[in-house]
C-alpha cells in the first residue's frame, strides 16, 4: 500500500497564478484533511472532507477551494496564489473522524509563491 | 488559536539520554495524540492517550496525561540519533458538526547528538 501520496512535491508560482494539489489515499478512509505548516507553527487545518462529495471549512480556508469527487482523492486548489500562501501543505486521512483514530499523513508539498 | 503548546521549543541531548517534552492545552479533551515529523517528511502517529488514562507506554515512549493541569508529557528513553525529529501533540478539544478536529501544537525540535 502506498498510503497517502501527494503531487507535486515542489512548486513555485507567481502571484496570481492558480494550481491544484492532488492527494490520494489507498486505505479506503472516509475522512481526508488538508493542512498547511508554516515555520515555527504547528499544522493548521484548511479544509476537510467527511466523505465522497462532501467538504467543509477548517481553521484557515480563505483563498483555497477543495473537491472530493472520488473517495480516494482530495484536491486543494489555489485560484489566485498570494505570497502569504507560501507554505508546506500536508494531506492526511483517517478511517473515522473520531479523535481516537490516528491520521495518516502524506509527504507534503512545498509551495513557494513569488 | 492553538490548543496544544509544546515545551521546550527545542531540545538537544546526547545519545543514550532521556528526552522529555511537555504539552499544555486549554480546553477539555477526549484524547491527546503525539506525532513525530522527520525533516522534510509528513507526520507519523506515535501514541494516543485517552482522557481517562494517566500513563501509557509504547516501546521506549512513555506518555503521561494530567487532565487537572491540562498537560501531557512525552518521554523518550535511551534516545538514539534516529529520534532526531520534531514532536507534536494534537488535541481534540473542538467539535465540528458531529466530528472532532485535531489541533496541533507548534512542536518540539529534538536533536540527539551521537
Amino acid at each position: 500500500n502506498a498510503g497517502v501520496t501527494q503531487t507535486p512535491k515542489f512548486r513555485v508560482l507567481k502571484t496570481g497564478q492558480s494550481m491544484t494539489l492532488l492527494c490520494a489515499q489507498d486505505m479506503n478512509h472516509e475522512y481526508m484533511y488538508w493542512y498547511r505548516q508554516d515555520p515555527g507553527m504547528g499544522l493548521r487545518l484548511i479544509h476537510y472532507s467527511v466523505g465522497e462529495g462532501t467538504t467543509a471549512k477548517g481553521e484557515v480556508p480563505d483563498g483555497y477551494n477543495v473537491s472530493r469527487l472520488k473517495k480516494q482523492n482530495f484536491l486543494l486548489g489555489l485560484e489566485s496564489a498570494a505570497p502569504s500562501q507560501t507554505s508546506v501543505y500536508f494531506c492526511a486521512s483517517s478511517y473515522s473522524s473520531l479523535s481516537y483514530n490516528e491520521q495518516f499523513f502524506g509527504p507534503g508539498t512545498r509551495l513557494t509563491v513569488l | 488559536s492553538q490548543q496544544g503548546e509544546e515545551d521546550p521549543q527545542a531540545l538537544s541531548i546526547q545519545e543514550g539520554e532521556n528526552a522529555t517534552m511537555n504539552c499544555s492545552y486549554k480546553t477539555s479533551i477526549n484524547n491527546l495524540q503525539w506525532y513525530r515529523q522527520n525533516s522534510g517528511r509528513g507526520l507519523v502517529h506515535l501514541i494516543l492517550i485517552r482522557s481517562n488514562e494517566r500513563e501509557k507506554h509504547s516501546g521506549r515512549l512513555r506518555v503521561t496525561l494530567d487532565t487537572s493541569k491540562k498537560s501531557s508529557s512525552l518521554l523518550i528513553t535511551a534516545s538514539r540519533a534516529a529520534d532526531t525529529a520534531s514532536y507534536f501533540c494534537a488535541t481534540d478539544g473542538h467539535r465540528m458538526d458531529s466530528s472532532y478536529k485535531l489541533i496541533f501544537g507548534s512542536g518540539t525540535r529534538l536533536l540527539v547528538r551521537p
